[in-house]
């Protein structure tokens, strides 16, 4: 049974970087079939997809924000993180990793963590 | 265009069928998914591909698609099945992912 768990600091101060890591079990993150992805979701609201990563390191980003995000992945742990830069109170959400599966015209999004909040405050 | 609507919320009696809807040209070319996401809980795959349901999901909830529509449907709603739905797919890109904004449902 896969399973993921995100680990980090609930608490991060404006204009710092919020650094969290989905530990994954279950499965082998080099095995080169899913995506794995983070999502947040603000408190209250939908649900934004931020981006992904591959087993070898390729990644891809939600437009809106780029510009402050990486995604880096560590096979040796099997994990991968997520930092955000120059973070503002709107950063605030729960924050998800999931793995993205994917086959002709579709992809999927499960397991999911439990989720972790992050709150941007000083 | 890369986003997906959906209704904000929608409400059946007991027993009865629902269906929600997400539109968005993305769906031309890629299924959605759905998730079911209940309060304080993260959110779980109902539907994915065309209509796969994954294990422990009730054959109650289906999906379809036509068009640039996707729908989810709840046939004989259950108590249980009150929660918030999001579909999701693919951008027209291939590359990116886009959520809809998501649809309360309330058994009456």
């Amino acid at each position: 049974q896969v399973q993921l768990q995100e680990s980090g600091p609930g608490l991060v101060k404006p204009s710092q970087t919020l650094s969290l890591t989905c530990t994954v079990s279950g499965d082998s993150i080099s095995n080169g079939n899913y995506w794995w992805s983070w999502i947040r979701q603000p408190p209250g609201k939908g649900l934004e997809w931020i981006g992904y990563i591959s087993h070898s390191g390729s990644t891809y980003y939600n437009p809106s924000l780029t510009s402050r995000v990486a995604i880096s992945v560590d096979t040796s742990k099997n994990q991968f993180s997520l930092r955000l830069s120059s973070v503002t109170a709107a950063d605030t959400a729960v924050y998800y990793c999931a793995r993205d599966n994917w086959s002709y015209a579709a992809s999927w999004f499960g397991p999911w963590g439990q989720g972790t909040l992050v709150t941007v405050s000083s | 265009s890369s986003e997906l609507t959906q209704d904000p919320a929608v409400s059946v009696a007991l027993g009865q069928t629902v269906r929600i809807t997400c539109q968005g040209d993305s769906l031309r070319s890629y299924y959605a998914s759905w998730y079911q996401q209940k309060p304080g809980q993260a959110p779980i795959l109902v539907i994915y591909g065309k209509n796969n349901r994954p294990s422990g999901i009730p054959d109650r909830i289906s999906g379809s698609s036509s068009g640039n529509t996707a729908s989810l449907t709840i046939t004989g709603a259950q108590a249980e099945d009150e929660a918030d739905y999001y579909c999701n797919s693919r951008d027209s890109s291939g590359n990116h992912v886009v959520f809809g904004g998501g649809t309360k449902v309330t058994v009456l």
